[in-house]
């Protein structure tokens, strides 16, 4: 089974940019919406970009999604201690007729 | 507002079978696709299977194909992993979750997850 890849980790300072990446193919991000997912330590995963760049209800603005081609990225500007967290992105996939999920990214707050 | 609660997870012997359920509320179970996904300890989100909401289609991830069933019932508002001839490697924190749509696009909601241990 096929996964997209993402960075294993990011890190920066309050207030600070950090961005990113997930990788994927044709026949995923390429044909298909990427979503994008928060799970805090010891928790479920929460929605945070759907459609490629929509955020629900509730999810500050300070996050934002984008996609190009048969990748993707996910930005937190004005990070906080909060955002402290594994990330990962996520699309359906034509050619298994299931959903993929990226490697997953934890981002740290220096 | 919308809820998925699962149950049924343990500690089960290698070979054994195990049925984990996941009752939906706060919305309308019967128009939505449903997924099961999988976390092993330590590691990343692993997809494990989808049904359709009219439950014309059902697909699985490589790992579980011919081992573990998905179903549904609209009257119970419930769905259903049937996990059969289960392996170590099947160890996981097992979710269900709701699609954004009526078959598969997009995971919404997830529920708090159950511990499935395979062990001897």
């Amino acid at each position: 089974q096929s996964v997209l890849t993402q960075p294993p980790s990011a890190s920066g300072t309050p207030g600070q940019r950090v961005t990113i990446s997930c990788s994927g193919s044709s026949s995923d991000i390429g044909s298909n919406s990427v979503y994008w997912y928060q799970q805090l330590p010891g928790t479920a995963p929460k929605l945070l970009i759907y459609r490629n760049d929509q955020r629900p209800s509730g999810v500050p603005d300070r996050f934002s999604g984008s996609k190009s081609g048969t990748s993707a990225s996910l930005a937190i500007s004005g990070l906080r201690s909060e955002d402290e967290a594994d990330y990962y992105c996520a699309a359906c996939d034509d050619s298994l007729s299931g959903y993929v999920f990226g490697t997953g990214t934890k981002v740290t707050v220096l | 507002q919308v809820q998925l609660v699962e149950s049924g997870g343990g500690e089960v012997q290698p070979g054994r079978s195990l049925r984990l359920s996941c009752a939906a509320s706060g919305f309308t179970f019967s128009s939505y696709g449903m997924h099961w996904v999988r976390q092993a300890p330590g590691k990343g989100l692993e997809w494990v299977a989808i049904m359709y909401s009219d439950g014309s289609n059902k697909y699985y991830a490589d790992s579980v194909k011919g081992r573990f069933t998905i179903s549904r019932d609209s009257f119970k508002n419930t769905l259903y992993l049937q996990m059969n001839s289960l392996r170590v490697e099947d160890t996981a924190v097992y979710y269900c979750a709701r699609d954004v749509s009526i078959a598969a696009a997009g995971i919404d909601y997830w529920g708090l997850g159950t511990l499935v241990t395979v062990s001897s």
